[in-house]
């Protein structure tokens, strides 16, 4: 099955700062998601991003497919941008999505 | 917007005993999945769910896990005899197309 990791495995930021998260996948994927999970262990869906890019607000995100990698840009954070952000792909079309070991990022005042 | 939604959003349990995990999914999707965590790992799958049957299901799905929709909105979880080692954090999902929506989970803790 599909391969997917993601760097780096943990980041500490300032307030304020910009940072990008990096998933890289082994094989071709019709679609790519990445997902926020919260302190409480809650999965937020963050984008669904088979290729191109895509903003929300102060995150944006952007998939090469044909390099297999996606990237997730997180400008002036917040402490609430706290917790692990994970990348997920499917092994093929409407199947199960393999996910990555995430990033766990802490955004200290 | 809608939303999957999971009951209940803990549960604690003697390790033998049964547990059901209840899901409903978004009401327009036909495609339904488990996912576990264990606590500091990553997310897993457990078996996919389509047409009212499994589609697939990982080496993880024993035996002692089964999955039912036995209503039109349900989508449940079964662990027929609980392990220690089934303490995780459970995710339903459900989709229609290729994105995939997660409910927000049942921390599962087997004593």
């Amino acid at each position: 099955g599909i391969q997917v990791e993601q760097s780096p495995p943990d980041l500490i930021l300032q307030e304020g700062a910009n940072s990008t998260l990096r998933c890289n996948f082994s094989d071709s994927v019709n679609n790519l998601q990445w997902f926020h999970q919260n302190p409480w262990g809650q999965l937020i869906n963050l984008f669904y991003i088979p290729s191109g890019t895509k903003q929300n607000g102060r995150l944006s995100a952007t998939t090469v497919a044909t390099e297999r990698y996606s990237l997730l840009y997180i400008s002036s954070s917040q402490t609430t941008d706290s917790g692990v952000y994970f990348c997920a792909a499917p092994n093929s079309g409407y199947s199960t999505l393999t996910f990555g070991k995430g990033t766990m990022l802490l955004v200290s005042p | 917007e809608p939303e999957v939604t999971q009951t209940p959003s803990h549960q604690v349990t003697q390790m033998g005993q049964e547990v059901i995990l209840r899901c409903v999914p978004i009401s327009n999707h036909l495609y339904f999945y488990w996912y576990r965590q264990i606590l500091g790992q990553k997310v897993e799958f457990l078996v996919s769910f389509y047409n009212n049957e499994i589609s697939e299901k990982s080496e993880i799905f024993d035996d002692q896990f089964s999955v039912e929709r036995p209503d039109g909105s349900n989508f449940t979880l079964k662990i027929r005899s609980t392990k220690l080692e089934d303490s995780a954090m459970y995710f339903c999902a459900s989709s229609r197309d290729e994105t995939q929506y997660f409910g927000p989970g049942t921390r599962l803790l087997v004593l």
